[in-house]
């Protein structure tokens, strides 16, 4: 198993639903996740970070993690057409210093 | 603009030219890490520095790359002999100390390598 894995996609999603995203990890990885926005050309951008069971919010995005079954998800509500984007997930390696390790990402595409 | 810069955002390149590419990080953060984007994946780590030490290098970095980070602060990546397949999205990454766990980017340096 990789250390962090995604659905690459492309999760396409009608204007005004919610996207809801998802990424599964190893014990190779510390509990820490970042969810990361990077639109095409450009360079990640951190939108959510969370580090205990359960659900994290913050506006319209919403960040779940289930230690017992390893998964990581987000949830963005009343997607909007500038959510088009790929969601990088991430999380550290244990014992390094915070170097991540990153899944190859999904693509969402929000339809008006 | 107090956040992490990179320069050049980009440079075209001969293969067997060096290139050398610089990131500023966010003034008080004291990690700084180096990663490596192609298209359709994830980054990929490279090198990463507390202050100016350079205390983790992934093994897949060739000696071909080396980096720095004098007195802490900016970074460079330099890249000896480039091949085709250096080409991709240099990413640079800074965060703070004390335990704060999140690292923000700067806007990468695509290299393209002809």
């Amino acid at each position: 198993q990789k250390e962090v894995e995604q659905n690459s996609g492309p999760l396409s999603v009608p204007e005004g639903a919610i996207a809801s995203l998802n990424c599964t990890y190893s014990d190779r990885v510390s509990q820490s996740f970042f969810w990361y926005r990077q639109y095409s050309g450009k360079s990640p951008e951190l939108i959510m970070s969370i580090y205990s069971n359960g659900d994290k919010e913050d506006g319209r995005f919403t960040a779940q993690l289930n230690k017992a079954s390893q998964y990581v998800s987000l949830l963005i509500r009343d997607s909007q057409p500038s959510d088009s984007a790929t969601y990088l997930c991430a999380a550290p390696i244990k014992g390094s210093g915070y170097q991540l390790i990153w899944g190859a990402g999904t693509k969402l595409i929000i339809k008006p | 603009d107090t956040g992490v810069s990179q320069d050049p955002r980009h440079k075209i390149t001969k293969r067997g030219q060096n290139v050398t590419f610089r990131c500023d990080p966010i003034s008080e953060h004291n990690r700084l890490y180096w990663y490596r984007q192609t298209l359709g994946q994830g980054p990929e780590f490279l090198t990463y520095f507390q202050n100016e030490a350079q205390l983790e290098k992934s093994r897949l970095l060739s000696d071909r790359f080396s980096a720095e980070r004098p007195k802490g602060s900016f970074s460079t990546l330099e890249i000896q002999r480039t091949e085709q397949g250096d080409s991709a999205m240099y990413l640079c990454a800074s965060r703070g100390a004390g335990g704060s766990p999140e690292a923000f980017f700067g806007q990468g340096t695509r290299l393209t390598v002809v």
